[in-house]
């Protein structure tokens, strides 16, 4: 069985700062997907990015980027020039590569203040 | 942009009753899940729906538990008996079909929250 953990229950980040997440998992599979959710306050869970396994590169979008290291599972989250509207809880997630409709397995969450 | 609704946003009942989530995934998803997160606790997988069928499910989802797709637009969750540890947010999640490998990504509703008293 797969695990996630997220050893940060709470963090907090000046406005335009960097901050970076951390996550770590625990697989026997060699083949799968990673994710970063954001949840605002009242919200639904939205992507923010992801990384499939059997690429190297790491994925960046806009101000999110991730540090994978495969060997070390772990799949760290950097936000760069926090703004408010990050504020939220984020979510690291593992999905199996498996025709690509698996169930999402997820940590607990890191829940992130941005302050002004 | 398409977005997962789910109702109600807040349900209370006693222990012992039945309740039933209702969620409508975005229009041209074929793939429906539901997820739970008690407080404080991670969220987790309860089902997945395809074909008007279960997919897959945990352990968590026993025989207390059914969901349907009653017509083209609804997927609920019915809990036959609640107990007190049902008492959690529950999330659905709809998926497309890609035919050509990848993964789809999952859209979530904004959750229901159970509370059993």
């Amino acid at each position: 069985a797969q695990t996630v953990t997220q050893s940060q229950p709470e963090m907090s980040v000046q406005e335009a700062e960097t901050v970076t997440l951390s996550c770590t998992y625990d697989t026997s599979e060699s083949n799968y997907y990673l994710f970063w959710y954001k949840q605002p306050p009242s919200r639904q869970m939205i992507l923010v990015i992801r990384q499939e396994a059997y690429k190297q590169q790491n994925a960046t979008e806009n101000r999110f980027s991730v540090n994978f290291q495969k060997a070390a599972k772990s799949f760290s989250l950097k936000i760069s020039d926090s703004q408010l509207g990050d504020t939220a809880m984020y979510f690291c997630a593992f999905m199996k590569h498996e025709g690509g409709n698996t169930p999402l397995v997820f940590g607990k969450g890191t829940r992130l203040s941005v302050i002004a | 942009e398409p977005e997962v609704t789910q109702t109600p946003s807040h349900q209370v009942t006693q222990m012992g009753q039945e309740v039933i989530l209702r969620c409508v995934p975005i229009s041209n998803h074929l793939y429906f899940y539901w997820y739970r997160q008690i407080l404080g606790q991670k969220v987790e997988f309860l089902v997945s729906f395809y074909n008007n069928e279960i997919s897959e499910k945990s352990e968590i989802f026993d025989d207390q538990f059914s969901v349907e797709r009653p017509d083209g637009s609804n997927f609920t969750l019915k809990i036959r008996s609640t107990k007190l540890e049902d008492s959690a947010m529950y999330f659905c999640a709809s998926s497309e079909i890609r035919t050509s490998g990848g993964v789809n990504e999952q859209f979530f509703g904004p959750g229901t929250r159970l509370t059993v008293l």
